[in-house]
């Protein structure tokens, strides 16, 4: 079945660490999406990639990083500069951004910083 | 004042009630989403509507373009039925980001 595998389900890292969040899906969509999640919250986007080798900043991009060198990969990395990256993080993807195509989801990842 | 803004933010109901969450945005919008978030955090997509009104099995979505409303709703409500419910608007741009409501908590008791 095509889908989105976020990995692992559940990280824990330590204060200024770098972590690197795995997205995949198999769908052969083309656009791709990072989202935190924080209680209370609706979901806020940190970067997208509409394709292959490109991506932009969303609303909430610093202290994130992503790259984007396979179409069906879009790893994130919180760094060290995000102030409170303790949330529950999504990823998602559609056929193209620009149409009005429903986004998949993955199940998210819930980071931690001890 | 958010963009969208759903009610209630949590909402009880016994197992056989209708229940109606409701969704409000402020801005233009090429498309409407509603959600479904299970408890262990994954996200599946329910309807898409841009006008109109969607049926799919006990769940109704409309949306008013003119009064920038939509409702969803659930017949015969079941505890299965227990999750988050996420409305989300995707703006009339070429691009056409989605805006999330902060969305509504629903608890179905048997």
């Amino acid at each position: 079945d095509g889908g989105i595998t976020q990995s692992p389900k559940y990280l824990f890292r330590k204060e200024g660490q770098n972590v690197t969040l795995s997205c995949e899906q198999n769908l052969n969509h083309d656009a791709m999406y990072w989202y935190r999640q924080d209680p209370g919250q609706g979901l806020r986007l940190i970067y997208y990639s509409q394709i292959v080798n490109d991506f932009q900043k969303g609303d909430i991009a610093e202290g994130y990083s992503v790259s984007r060198e396979k179409k069906e990969s879009f790893p994130l990395t919180v760094t060290s500069a995000q102030k409170n990256p303790t949330a529950f993080y999504l990823c998602a993807s559609s056929i193209l951004s620009v149409s009005n195509q429903p986004q998949h989801f993955g199940d998210g990842t819930r980071l931690s910083i001890l | 004042k958010n963009e969208v803004e759903q009610s209630p933010q949590n909402l009880t109901a016994q197992e056989g009630e209708f229940i109606t969450i409701n969704c409000s945005y402020s801005v233009g919008i090429s498309a409407l989403h509603w959600l479904q978030q299970h408890p262990g955090g994954g996200i599946v997509s329910l309807f898409m509507l841009s006008s109109g009104k969607k049926k799919h099995g006990r769940l109704i979505a409309t949306i008013n373009i003119q009064e920038k409303h939509s409702s969803l709703h659930i017949t015969a409500s079941h505890p299965r039925d227990s999750a988050v419910y996420i409305c989300a608007v995707r703006g009339g741009t070429s691009y056409g980001k989605l805006t999330f409501g902060q969305g509504t908590i629903l608890t179905v008791h048997p």
